[in-house]
């Protein structure tokens, strides 16, 4: 079966320290990957999506940059945090298939457990 | 643009009081709608995809029904285990997932 892991599940941060998290998927090949943001009182917010290693497309202008290195990981950076980045952060994945007009993925997506962000 | 708005904001119910969950939608062309269910802390669990009006899908006490403008997440004879927030989120033909803010329900025994 297969299993997302986050890490780490919590984190605190200065303003303008610089961000890493990590997501990887077990138990799956050239998955579709994905990292969201959830503030409170706000839906989940699409940051980037990667259908393949190396490639990434962004959802919204920000100070984040996510990259994927290998097939399963993902990762999402930042060089400078700001306050407003505080919030949890959700890798999710899925099986790649249907896509959009635009190309966009559009299959069942999965999410992992989280990283709670806190900018202080 | 894609726009999904859920209702209530908040439920309470007592254990064994059925009732349900509301998300409307306005896409463009919808390709897919999708209900999880989100534990505090954790990360949306997957519970069903709906891709065309009138289908149902049930898992346990939980029944998802779809029209061409909304869906009902409809729990009947809850338990306080059911007690989270419901989330919906709907593809169109030119989109990624939109989500709603989600409806936290509360199950009290």
């Amino acid at each position: 079966s297969q299993t997302i892991h986050q890490w780490p599940a919590t984190l605190v941060q200065p303003v303008g320290s610089p961000l890493s998290l990590e997501c990887t998927v077990e138990g799956t090949s050239n998955p579709n990957l994905y990292w969201y943001r959830q503030a409170a009182g706000r839906g989940l917010q699409l940051l980037f999506y990667s259908v393949g290693i190396g490639q990434i497309s962004s959802e919204v202008p920000q100070n984040l940059s996510a990259s994927r290195p290998q097939d399963r990981q993902f990762i999402l950076s930042s060089k400078k945090l700001l306050l407003s980045d505080s919030g949890f952060y959700l890798c999710a994945w899925s099986v790649p298939g249907l896509t959009g007009t635009w190309g966009a993925p559009q299959e069942t997506q999965y999410f992992g457990p989280g990283t709670r962000l806190l900018v202080l | 643009e894609d726009q999904v708005t859920q209702s209530p904001e908040a439920l309470r119910l007592q254990e064994g009081e059925s009732s349900s969950l509301n998300c409307s939608y306005t896409v463009s062309g919808l390709r897919g709608l999708f209900w999880y269910r989100q534990d505090p802390g954790k990360g949306p669990e997957f519970l069903f995809t709906l891709y065309s009006a009138g289908e149902e899908k049930e898992k346990e006490r939980l029944k998802a029904t779809l029209t061409k403008k909304e869906s009902f997440l409809h729990i009947t004879a809850p338990k306080p285990e059911d007690s989270a927030t419901y989330l919906c989120a709907v593809f169109s033909g030119y989109s990624t997932l939109t989500f709603g803010k989600g409806t936290m329900l509360l199950v009290s025994p």
